[in-house]
């Protein structure tokens, strides 16, 4: 659904270890869905696509797995660097150009 | 650098008062799009602009009103400006205006409103 409420999920992972974070989405006709990474005081900066005909993507070291049937998406980081800390959204498209974000997750990566 | 750029990065103003927001958009670009973030809102989708003709409308007030200009370039203008109008603004710009397509975000713009 539409982006709501201030107290991101929070997510904190060993530099090194595998992230996953989760995202549920809200329109079961959306086709289209991207995950971004939002670093503080700056925009919100392409990671990965994925087309509603498609199950799993991957690009370098991140993932994106779909599950239509239950509207779930997560993205996948491999070998978490302390450079991923961020806060990523989810976003779907189902309105011609409009994304819906999710509320997003903070990643902390500790050294 | 997603190409799209904002100016102003940083706006102060009163309460009542009239901003302009600009964006230049990727170069090659043909839709552009506004997203508001606030604490308490997250991004909220508020109009998107495809070659000059508004295509959607979002969550976007009476008070706010944008446009693109021919060369692709588009403004987002905020009036009779309120505290809680202060947010970031981003610009954000994809090749064409339909589903599928990657969209870029800007910078994005800093308004305080005091």
């Amino acid at each position: 659904g539409e982006s709501v409420g201030l107290h991101l999920p929070t997510l904190s992972v060993q530099e090194g270890d595998n992230s996953i974070i989760n995202c549920a989405y809200s329109n079961s006709a959306s086709d289209y869905f991207i995950w971004y990474k939002q670093e503080s005081g700056k925009g919100p900066q392409f990671i990965i696509d994925i087309r509603s005909n498609m199950d799993k993507r991957q690009g370098q070291r991140v993932t994106v797995l779909l599950n239509k049937t239950v509207k779930h998406l997560s993205l996948q980081i491999a070998a978490t660097q302390p450079g991923d800390s961020a806060v990523y959204f989810c976003a779907e498209n189902n309105q011609g150009g409009k994304l819906i974000f999710g509320q997003g997750t903070e990643l902390s990566v500790k050294p | 650098d997603s190409g799209v750029t904002q100016t102003p990065k940083h706006l102060i103003t009163a309460t009542g008062q009239r901003v302009t927001l600009r964006c230049s958009p990727r170069s090659g670009d043909l839709s552009v799009y506004w997203y508001q973030q606030s604490l308490d809102q997250g991004l909220q989708f508020l109009i998107q602009y495809y070659n000059g003709e508004e295509r959607a409308k979002g969550n976007i007030l009476e008070r706010f009103s944008a446009q693109q200009f021919p060369d692709l370039h588009s403004e987002l203008n905020l009036s009779s400006l309120e505290l809680g109008d202060s947010a970031l603004y981003f610009c954000a710009s994809s090749a064409q205006g339909g589903s599928g397509n990657t969209i870029y975000f800007g910078e994005g713009s800093w308004l305080t409103v005091v």
